[in-house]
């Protein structure tokens, strides 16, 4: 199986801040990377999809970067709706493993 | 508009059999391409991918649960159901559906939308 590592595991940020989560795969992956958003008692949401496609009807200030086995979420200026977990998924092969998740706080 | 919802057993007992069943709507399992996947969230924990069955009844299943798992698919009632057998406390979760979308370029997928979920207890 590929193994997916998120960091950091937990976050705090105010709203107005830029954060990024990165994700990390264990073998190449090439483009194959989702990101996920997920707010308590919700079924997840999928923010980026092929690791820099914005899902329609998601805000421009989520992106997605990287390739091969980095890759980075970065949300430029954070809204409280964004405080959140949010999770990785490699797509390139099955089984398609998620990433730990992130969990990000309002500082 | 495409919509899934899980159905089944809330609480089954330790060595039992659970059997989950998706209702989805929007889109037929008999399209080229289509897939609905399957996924669990321990309570707490991180996402886990458990399966995926396609249009053409392929399946593909998670190695760890290989032995447990089996997915089917009716078409005519636009249903998908999951059983896995010998359930143990572990194995409480909320369990998703999930349709499987494709990019119009490459042989990029991903999971939207998905169902609501629905929490499965493993106690006697």
């Amino acid at each position: 199986d590929i193994q997916m590592t998120q960091s950091p595991s937990s976050l705090s940020a105010s709203v107005g801040d830029g954060v990024s989560i990165t994700c990390r795969a264990s073998q190449s992956i090439g483009s194959y990377l989702n990101w996920y958003q997920q707010k308590p008692g919700k079924a997840p949401k999928v923010l980026i999809y092929a690791a820099s496609s914005l899902q329609g009807g998601v805000p421009s200030r989520f992106s997605g970067s990287g390739s091969g086995t980095d890759f980075t979420l970065t949300i430029s200026s954070l809204q409280p709706e964004d405080f959140a977990s949010y999770y990785c998924q490699q797509s390139s092969t099955t089984p398609y493993t998620f990433g730990q998740g992130t969990k990000l706080e309002i500082k | 508009q495409i919509t899934l919802k899980e159905s089944g057993p809330t609480l089954v007992k330790p060595t039992q059999t659970l059997t989950l069943t998706c209702t989805f709507s929007g889109f037929s399992l008999t399209t080229n391409g289509v897939a609905v996947g399957w996924i669990r969230q321990p309570p707490g924990r991180a996402l886990e991918w458990l399966g995926v069955i396609y249009w053409d009844d392929d399946k593909r299943y998670s190695p760890s649960l290989r032995s447990r798992l089996t997915i089917t698919k009716d078409t005519s009632k636009n249903q998908v159901v999951l059983t896995m057998t010998n359930m143990d406390p572990v194995d409480t979760a909320t369990y998703y559906c999930a349709h499987r979308r494709v990019g119009l370029v490459g042989a990029f997928t991903w999971f939207d939308p998905w169902g609501q979920g629905t929490l499965v207890t493993v106690s006697s």
